[in-house]
């Protein structure tokens, strides 16, 4: 029972391109929902959030959609660099709750 | 302000034996959250402490067990250990219990190895 799902276990992009990473989730209850990026040897590193009362959340280069209706979210990164290398994991959590639900993740590679 | 620290980095184990990971949350949070990370996989919630007490439990048997300590510190039992036990297995440190876990931070996390 995945009730969050990253479809795309890969991507790769050219520098300077945009990334765009995708995020599905079946529980209508989630009403936060977050992304983690995690390099190899480190634990997850939190990036950006999004409350379900918004559809948009910018910071600097990173932006993050959600639809409600299709219960979709996206990440875009945009210019993308060869730093941003790295797993990236979308994540859900639903009210009074601390318990987070991950993707499986999706791998992120950029290319100079 | 230092961040959230996991002992031991690497651990092998063999099957039946018991083993306990160790978590020092990041300065002045008292929520502890542990997760397991199979090797493909995301990360999955197995429970979280807040304030020494158990405050949710995700999908795992009860041979998982957890305590936290007055100073926030927490630790991470399994019991009878079974090959599929093999992951990685992550802690995180929040502010407060109900709060999103918007400022969760993970540490770099314990490698287990069942064999």
């Amino acid at each position: 029972d995945q009730q969050v799902k990253q479809n795309s276990p890969s991507l790769s992009v050219q520098e300077g391109r945009i990334s765009i990473l995708n995020c599905d989730y079946t529980n209508s209850m989630f009403d936060y929902f977050l992304w983690y990026k995690k390099y190899p040897a480190e634990g997850p590193t939190f990036l950006i959030s999004i409350s379900s009362i918004k559809d948009k959340n910018e910071d600097g280069r990173f932006t993050v959609f959600l639809n409600k209706s299709a219960k979709h979210l996206s990440l875009h990164i945009v210019p993308s660099q060869p730093g941003d290398s790295a797993v990236y994991f979308c994540a859900a959590s639903g009210l009074d709750t601390g318990k987070l639900i991950f993707g499986q993740g999706t791998t992120l590679q950029v290319k100079p | 302000e230092t961040g959230v620290t996991q002992s031991p980095t690497h651990l092998i184990k063999t099957r039946g034996q018991q083993v306990t990971l160790r978590c020092s949350s990041q300065s002045g949070h008292n929520t502890v959250s542990w997760y397991q990370q199979a090797l493909g996989q995301g990360p999955q919630f197995i429970f979280q402490y807040y304030r020494e007490e158990e405050n949710g439990r995700g999908n795992f048997p009860p041979r998982f067990s957890g305590l936290q300590f007055p100073n926030y510190s927490s630790e991470l039992n399994v019991n009878a250990l079974e090959l599929d036990d093999s992951a990685l297995y992550l802690c995180a440190s929040s502010h407060s219990g109900y709060r999103r876990d918007t400022e969760a931070f993970f540490g770099q996390g314990t490698r287990l190895t069942v064999v």
